[in-house]
């Protein structure tokens, strides 16, 4: 399946934080979402074979890499209090039709 | 419009009754639809998938899709206390990006 690490992270304002998913094996696609409490998932960006081949409304300061060992990471940059979240990462078969597998997330809280 | 929406809830139904979940969305290229349970603090599961129209059952889990009506729903029979979360409703849509609802919190009373 789909693994996350860490579980729960805290990091005061400013800081960067980097949080790392492995996907399942044989997706090539690999999804961040952040999603606030009460809310649904917000879809951050996707990765395709390493390259971003999509990205939602957020600024530049949420990045991502993709390694060929189906591994990859998100990071954050100047962390403001509303990054407190739940990131979720997701792995999937590229194509439409291809439900996400979600990892069980990580818990980030900005202090 | 949202690109996908989600009948506000919560929902709370009795055990053993139907639980009906709705959800809209405006992409009319949009080709699959999923079904996430999702317990408070825990990631989303996957519970039905359906790309054509008409129903699809598993289980107590019956989906509907009508895409000329642009809407997909999910019918839980006989619910369960242990039904009692978070469902979403996720867009397969015509590009990349994969569109969440809001999502519907349901509990179901013993």
């Amino acid at each position: 399946g789909v693994t996350q690490s860490p579980t729960h992270l805290i990091k005061t304002r400013g800081q960067q934080v980097t949080l790392r998913c492995s996907s399942q094996s044989g997706h090539n696609t690999v999804s961040w979402y952040q999603q606030a409490l009460g809310q649904g998932p917000q879809f951050i960006f996707q990765y395709y074979r390493e390259e971003e081949n999509g990205r939602g409304n957020f600024p530049p300061r949420f990045s991502g890499l993709q390694f060929p060992n189906d591994s990859s990471e998100l990071n954050v940059n100047a962390l403001e209090l509303d990054d407190s979240a739940l990131y979720l990462c997701a792995s999937s078969l590229e194509g439409r039709g291809s439900p996400l597998h979600f990892g069980n997330g990580t818990r980030l809280t900005v202090t | 419009q949202k690109e996908v929406e989600q009948n506000s809830g919560p929902l709370s139904v009795p055990e053993g009754a139907i639980a009906s979940l709705n959800c809209t969305y405006s992409d009319r290229g949009s080709q699959s639809f999923f079904w996430y349970r999702q317990y408070s603090g825990k990631s989303p599961e996957l519970i039905m998938s359906i790309y054509s129209n008409g129903d699809k059952e598993d289980g107590r889990f019956t989906a509907q899709l009508n895409k000329a009506s642009q809407y997909v729903s999910l019918l839980i029979r006989d619910s369960q206390p242990s039904d009692s979360a978070t469902y979403l409703c996720l867009r397969g849509g015509s590009n990349y990006k994969l569109t969440f609802g809001k999502g519907t919190l349901l509990t179901v009373n013993p």
